[in-house]
């Protein structure tokens, strides 16, 4: 079945530490974005890329950075800059601006 | 100005009955629309698009507003699984899909 995967689900992080969450996607999507969303707050964007090869800085973007060397592909590092990364990592994808599809999420607490 | 905004709430009603959510846009370009629905600690979901003349899905049913900038969720006849929180979506770039959400509005529904 066609769909997001974000791994891992849960991510504990030491202060000072760079860590990579997974998004691989198969449905042959070419956007997609990454969003943090703390509790009781909605998604803001971090990052998105629209093609292979190509990303935008979204409104938040200050200690993240990302790749898309592949179509299937987006992977988030939150770097050591990233002074409160403790929140819920949402990747999506979307075509053609029909509805945005999803991954679980990954949970990421700094420790 | 946030450009997607809704009230957070929590509506708290009883089963059975009808309550009704409104989202404001601030970008009159915006092209498409959408509402999803979260559940704690989960991803978002597509509950339904939002279309120029309306729509109805069963007891959900979603209009928008060109005029007022603002799109509309009307839920009947509440259940008990319908408690979660309600996010607007906006697509508000025009040419590049970006997918713009709003803080969402907390719906509990009570025996």
């Amino acid at each position: 079945d066609g769909g997001i995967t974000q791994s891992p689900k849960y991510l504990f992080r030491k202060e000072g530490q760079n860590v990579t969450l997974s998004c691989e996607q198969n449905l042959n999507h070419d956007a997609m974005y990454w969003y943090r969303q703390d509790p009781g707050q909605g998604l803001r964007l971090i990052y998105y890329s629209q093609i292979v090869n190509d990303f935008q800085k979204g409104d938040i973007a200050e200690g993240y950075s990302v790749s898309r060397e592949k179509k299937e592909s987006f992977p988030l590092t939150v770097t050591s800059a990233q002074k409160n990364p403790t929140a819920f990592y949402l990747c999506a994808s979307t075509s053609n601006g029909v509805e945005a599809f999803f991954g679980q999420g990954t949970r990421l607490t700094v420790v | 100005r946030k450009e997607v905004e809704q009230d957070p709430g929590p509506f708290n009603v009883p089963e059975g009955a009808t309550v009704a959510f409104n989202c404001t846009y601030s970008n009159s370009a915006s092209q498409s629309f959408f509402w999803y629905r979260q559940d704690c600690r989960k991803e978002p979901k597509l509950l339904m698009s939002v279309y120029s003349s309306g729509n109805e899905d069963g007891r959900f049913t979603a209009q928008l507003n060109r005029a007022s900038q603002y799109i509309s969720l009307l839920i009947r006849d509440s259940k008990l699984s319908d408690s979660a929180t309600y996010l607007c979506v906006v697509n508000l770039s025009g040419g590049s899909y970006i997918p713009t959400f709003g803080r969402g509005t907390s719906l509990i529904v009570h025996p």
